[in-house]
């Protein structure tokens, strides 16, 4: 019954061959966020979405791209991937925003993630 | 940057021993979090903080918060083999409002 759902789990690309990486969940959360995780690296955030509310990131590079077609899908597109695009792409929930009103209950639930390797 | 610091970078310890790991941040925060993350796996959620709680436990897991500081941590006791992981906290406020911001994380090893 796991609720945040990532595919693939591994993805092995070709520089500049396009990705998509996708994620579903069943908790029904109103927020979705793209994290990128590179190795021994802090998750640093790629974009999030209230419902189809989308915002970007300042830094995430515009070969980055996603897509909110419902509640319960999000994509993450990446148009012409580069060495250094290699990573662990962690898809996560929130309810609400987190750091809001009754923010004890908007904690993250992630996904198991994707790792992306591009040869 | 308002990312939180964490230190250690990485923790050794036999089994049943306690485990700590510290949090910085530089920015005023609504709350903070602590994550654990195993080997290439997502992140999981261990526990929340808000700013104006200084302590809450859950568990073996007991967390404190000095926002006059800008520094948390995270105590593990009686630590297990299975506790071993990577521990991340995550901090949400100014700026950070309605996302959160990750540290670096501490890589815990617990010897059997």
């Amino acid at each position: 019954d796991a609720m945040v759902i990532q595919n693939p789990r591994y993805q092995v690309t070709q520089f500049g061959k396009p990705v998509t990486l996708s994620c579903s969940q069943t908790l029904n959360h109103n927020v979705m966020y793209w994290y990128q995780q590179k190795s021994s690296q802090a998750p640093k955030l790629l974009f999030h979405y209230y419902d189809k509310d989308f915002n970007n990131e300042a830094d995430t590079p515009d070969n980055f791209q996603s897509r909110r077609p419902n509640t319960s899908f999000c994509f993450l597109d990446i148009r012409s991937p580069g060495l250094g695009d290699a990573a662990m792409y962690l898809c996560a929930t929130s309810r609400e925003w987190v750091g809001g009103a009754n923010s004890g209950a908007n904690v993250l639930t992630f996904g198991a993630g994707s790792r992306l390797t591009v040869l | 940057s308002q990312q939180g610091e964490e230190d250690p970078q990485a923790l050794s310890i036999q089994e049943g021993e306690n485990a700590t790991m510290n949090c910085s941040y530089k920015t005023s925060i609504n709350n903070l979090q602590w994550y654990r993350q195993n080997s290439g796996r997502g992140l999981v959620h261990l526990i929340l903080i808000r700013s104006n709680e200084r302590e809450k436990h859950s568990g073996r897991l007991r967390v404190t918060l000095d926002t006059s500081k800008k520094s948390s941590s995270l105590l593990i006791t009686a630590s297990r083999a299975a506790d071993t992981a990577s521990y991340f906290c995550a901090i949400t406020g100014g700026t950070s409002y309605g996302k959160l911001t990750f540290g670096q994380g501490t890589i815990l090893t617990v010897h059997p």
